[in-house]
């Protein structure tokens, strides 16, 4: 297993500015992921954050509104830029674990956003 | 990407009956997960099952995978009050990626 933090939990932000939230493992892992989940719909992958490499965006996703940085194999940040209430959402950040024959994803608790 | 898809997509009964959720995939797989999520909480990863199982039961959750039809089912036995939350089906890409379907909202009456 692997044990995930993120901060902030939860934030209620301003039109127009900015959060970056934090996410830490507990072990060290080479691919880390983020999502969205916005209000009753189901989780979307915004970008996968490999250390060392620039992190991959999927479609409907761009660096500019969304910059991720992955100094270590530990930590990741994103950042959700120039925000809008559209924005509001749950973003969790997650982890694989490569198992013979099987694979998990272990998630952190999510960062629960609102942008007035 | 979004590429599962679950149904029903709401479910309401009442405590002590069965609820089963049923998801379909569009790719070859290498596993299939279900999660749960609680209002307000992250993600429970609740059981997983690998493409050549048929067939997996941990404590009141059984899932049946079916790789012909591509689809698969999770039935609580006997719900309780606590199993009210939203259930989620991903399977694992061969990217290493989740692929998640939309999910089921489950809602236990008293």
């Amino acid at each position: 297993s692997a044990v995930i933090s993120q901060k902030p939990s939860r934030d209620i932000c301003q039109r127009g500015t900015s959060l970056t939230i934090q996410c830490q493992v507990d072990s060290q892992v080479t691919m880390m992921f983020w999502y969205r989940q916005q209000p009753g719909q189901s989780l979307t992958l915004i970008a996968t954050a490999n250390q060392g490499s620039e992190a991959t965006y999927e479609s409907g996703f761009v660096i500019d509104k969304f910059p991720i940085s992955r100094p270590n194999l530990t930590f990741s940040t994103l950042t959700v830029s120039n925000m809008s209430p559209e924005d509001s959402s749950i973003y969790l950040c997650s982890v694989e674990r490569r198992g013979p024959g099987a694979d998990t994803q272990y998630f952190g608790p999510g960062t629960r956003l609102t942008v007035l | 990407s979004q590429q599962g898809e679950e149904d029903p997509q709401a479910l309401s009964i009442q405590e002590g009956e069965n609820a089963t959720m049923n998801c379909s995939y569009k790719t070859s797989i290498n596993n299939l997960q279900w999660y749960r999520q609680n209002s307000g909480r992250g993600l429970v990863h609740l059981i997983l099952i690998r493409s050549n199982e048929r067939e997996k039961h941990s404590g009141r959750l059984r899932v049946t995978l079916d790789t012909s039809k591509k689809s698969s089912s999770l039935l609580i036995t006997a719900s309780r009050a606590a199993d009210t939350a939203s259930y989620f089906c991903a399977h694992m890409d061969s990217n290493y990626q989740l692929i998640w379907g939309a999910g089921t909202k489950l809602i236990i009456k008293p």
